[in-house]
């Protein structure tokens, strides 16, 4: 079993939807987590963090964390062309950061 | 403020060369970290540092690959003698390593073995 598993994807959503992303992680002991950004042929780009169970928002994007369930997911609200990238969700357990394998999100026009 | 910085950004050599990449933390970021990055594969770690100590090299795929870090401002990632199979984008990333801080990347170097 993976430490942190994503779906791969391609998710596609119209311009204007909201785009959510999902991602779960097995170490219960898990800390803190992360969702980067990662347009093609870049590097991973962070986006949004999260420690505590609840909602964290910033601007479009509200990042969701349920420890209980193991669970973090990222929604996008008013997705634009250019949120077309690949999300990362990373957790980090004492320093160690697992790195998921990334959803492909396309905004479409 | 200045990221972290790797050079080259491109490398392309000859199987059986040896390559060397070369990082620069963020200044104050006491953990640095070496990851590789593929299609197949994602992103994986290869090695990370605390302090300039090594912590864990459980990722390094092989003895071909080492990696150093002098100084709290500079490590290298060494392959000798590289192999085709090493192409790859080559990630260093550096954080300050207390509790809930992020990860912070470099642009990358894109390898490519001939």
């Amino acid at each position: 079993q993976k430490e942190v598993e994503q779906n791969s994807g391609p998710l596609s959503v119209p311009e204007g939807a909201i785009a959510s992303l999902n991602c779960t992680y097995s170490d219960r002991g898990s800390q803190s987590f992360f969702w980067y950004r990662q347009y093609s042929g870049k590097s991973p780009e962070l986006i949004m963090s999260i420690y505590s169970n609840g909602d964290k928002e910033d601007g479009r994007f509200t990042a969701q964390l349920n420890k209980a369930s193991q669970y973090v997911s990222l929604l996008i609200r008013d997705s634009q062309p250019s949120d077309s990238a690949t999300y990362l969700c990373a957790v980090n357990n004492f320093n160690k950061f697992y790195f998921g394998s990334g959803t492909k999100l396309n905004v479409k026009p | 403020d200045a990221g972290v910085i790797q050079s080259p950004r491109h490398e392309v050599t000859e199987m059986g060369q040896e390559v060397t990449l070369r990082c620069k933390p963020i200044s104050g970021h006491d953990y640095l970290f070496w990851y590789r990055q593929t299609m197949m594969r994602g992103l994986e770690l290869l090695i990370y540092f605390n302090n300039n100590v090594p912590i864990d090299d459980s990722g390094m795929p092989e003895d071909r690959f080492s990696a150093k870090m002098p100084n709290a401002s500079f490590s290298t990632l060494k392959i000798q003698p590289s192999e085709p199979r090493d192409s790859a984008v080559y990630f260093c990333a550096s954080s300050m390593g207390q509790n809930h801080q992020p990860q912070h990347f470099g642009d990358g170097t894109r390898l490519s073995i001939l």
